[in-house]
């Protein structure tokens, strides 16, 4: 069974560019979830989808949004790039949203960089 | 409201010794416990998790961790450390309801000293 698959695994964008990140979660998950992992501020939520709907969300400005597919596959969009926006985005998938001990399975990431 | 607090941002043992890593949290309803472990460049594995059934949970190489609800603790330990041990490990809490957020630990870099 393949894992959780990110891409682009690397990317580099300049300040004021958008970026898109993919995410195909392990067959048969349903929830799909992103976090941004940073030396200064480590790992933060950025949101949870189940159903092509958002669940939950954390603390990011409305430059950072996603969407999820009817395969479950998502997409996070960071728009208007700043020089701290460089992070590991991490995409996790699991069999459903907020059950009892609902096991969440990480992708290798996205490295953006920003300059 | 649920938090975690990983005690130690840094632990450092020698091979062949016992490895404890910390982990306390805070939850407003019993919660799902989870220790991932990152090494450099990857994504995050998990190690193991605590679902409310039994308190002392087994996991992968070697690792397991103790559910203990009145010092509302979650220590990782592991009887012998292994160099390839060495990586990032990070203590997860997650509510039960469907509104409940992950959170993440800040996080306990281990090394294994030869």
């Amino acid at each position: 069974k393949a894992g959780v698959t990110q891409t682009p695994r690397y990317l580099i964008k300049t300040r004021g560019q958008q970026v898109t990140l993919s995410c195909s979660p392990i067959s048969g998950h349903r929830s799909v979830s992103w976090y941004q992992q940073t030396p200064g501020q480590g790992l933060q939520f950025l949101f949870e989808y189940f159903s092509e709907t958002q669940r939950n969300k954390g603390n990011f400005p409305g430059r950072f949004s996603g969407r999820q597919f009817s395969n479950s596959r998502s997409e996070m969009n960071v728009s208007t790039l700043e020089l701290g926006d460089s992070a590991l985005y991490l995409c996790a998938s699991s069999l459903e949203q907020g059950l009892s001990g609902n096991t969440i399975y990480f992708g290798e990431g996205s490295w953006l960089t920003v300059v | 409201a649920q938090s975690v607090t990983q005690l130690d941002s840094h632990v450092s043992v020698s091979e062949g010794t016992p490895v404890l890593l910390r982990c306390n949290y805070s939850s407003s309803y019993s919660p799902s416990l989870f220790w991932y472990v990152q090494h450099p460049n990857k994504g995050l594995q998990l190690l193991l998790k605590y679902t409310s059934a039994a308190t002392l949970v087994k996991g992968i190489n070697g690792f397991e961790a103790e559910f203990k609800k009145s010092e509302t603790s979650f220590h990782l330990t592991k009887p012998s450390a292994h160099m390839s041990d060495a990586a990032e490990y990070f203590c997860v809490v997650r509510g039960r309801s469907s509104a409940s957020k992950i959170i993440f630990g800040s996080g306990t870099r281990l090394s294994i000293r030869p």
